[in-house]
C-alpha cells in the first residue's frame, strides 16, 4: 500500500462551484504538508505548504491537515476555468530528505 | 529571475543508447532532485542529492545515473539498462534538502524512444 493516497479524480465541476481534494497517509511522522499545481506538459508549483495541524488560508486557496485521522485537504473557492490543472499533495518528515507526493487528481472547471 | 532550467524539452532516444538530461538551477538551493512522471502514476524519485558529491538512490534508480559537480548542476543519465525510459522527467531543487521545505521544479523534459 502507497504511503499517500490520492483521490483519483478526475474531477470536473462547473465554474463558481467549491473543489474539494483529498490525500491520506499512512506515516505518522510526516509533519510538512504541500500541495502543488501542475498545468499540462508543465513543472508542478507550490501553491500551499502548512506545518502539523490546522488550516492556512491564501485567497481562494485553504488547506487543511489532520493529524489525528491522517488526512489532508485543499479546498478551492468560486473555481475559475484557470484552475483546471491536475493538484499534487506531497508530504514529509522533519529531517526526511525528501517528500512523498500523492498521484494527483485532474481538475476542469467548465465555463 | 531565478529558476531551474531543464533540456532539453523533448529527447528522443533509439534503443541501446545513454541519453543525458540537463538541469541548472540558479537558486542556490542545496539539494535538487529528479523525478519521474508516467500518467496517472504521480511522481516517482529517482535520484536526489543534498550536497555537492554526495546522491542517494530514490524508488526508482535502477538504469539510471547522476553526478553533483557543482551546486547549480545536476544531470541525470538514462541508460540502455532503463527498459522503459518513456516518461516526463522533473527536476526540483529546494533549500538545505531536510524534506521540510517545498521544492521548486523545471518544466521537464519528455523522453521518448524511436
Amino acid at each position: 500500500q502507497k504511503e499517500v493516497e490520492q483521490d483519483p479524480g478526475p474531477l470536473s465541476v462547473p465554474e463558481g462551484a467549491i473543489v474539494s481534494l483529498n490525500c491520506t497517509y499512512s506515516n505518522s511522522a510526516f509533519q510538512y504538508f504541500m500541495w502543488y499545481r501542475q498545468y499540462s506538459r508543465k513543472g508542478p508549483e507550490l501553491l500551499m505548504y502548512t506545518y502539523s495541524s490546522g488550516n492556512k488560508e491564501d485567497g481562494r486557496f485553504t488547506a487543511q491537515v489532520d493529524k489525528s485521522s491522517k488526512y489532508i485537504s485543499l479546498f478551492i473557492r468560486d473555481s475559475q476555468p484557470s484552475d483546471s490543472a491536475t493538484y499534487l499533495c506531497a508530504m514529509s518528515a522533519n529531517n526526511a530528505g525528501k517528500s512523498t507526493f500523492g498521484d494527483g487528481t485532474t481538475l476542469t472547471v467548465k465555463p | 529571475d531565478g529558476g531551474i532550467t531543464q533540456s532539453p524539452k523533448y529527447l528522443f532516444r533509439k534503443e541501446g543508447q545513454n541519453v543525458t538530461l540537463s538541469c541548472e538551477q540558479n537558486l542556490n538551493h542545496d539539494a535538487m532532485y529528479w523525478y519521474r512522471q508516467d500518467p496517472g502514476q504521480g511522481l516517482r524519485l529517482i535520484y536526489y542529492s543534498q550536497i555537492v558529491n554526495d546522491f542517494q538512490k530514490g524508488d526508482i534508480a535502477e538504469g539510471y545515473s547522476v553526478s553533483r559537480e557543482k551546486k547549480e548542476s545536476f544531470p541525470l543519465t538514462v541508460t540502455s539498462a532503463q527498459k522503459n525510459p518513456t516518461a516526463f522527467y522533473l527536476c526540483a531543487s529546494s533549500i538545505l534538502g531536510l524534506g521540510d521545505q517545498p521544492q521548486h521544479f523545471g518544466d521537464g523534459t519528455r523522453l521518448s524512444i524511436l
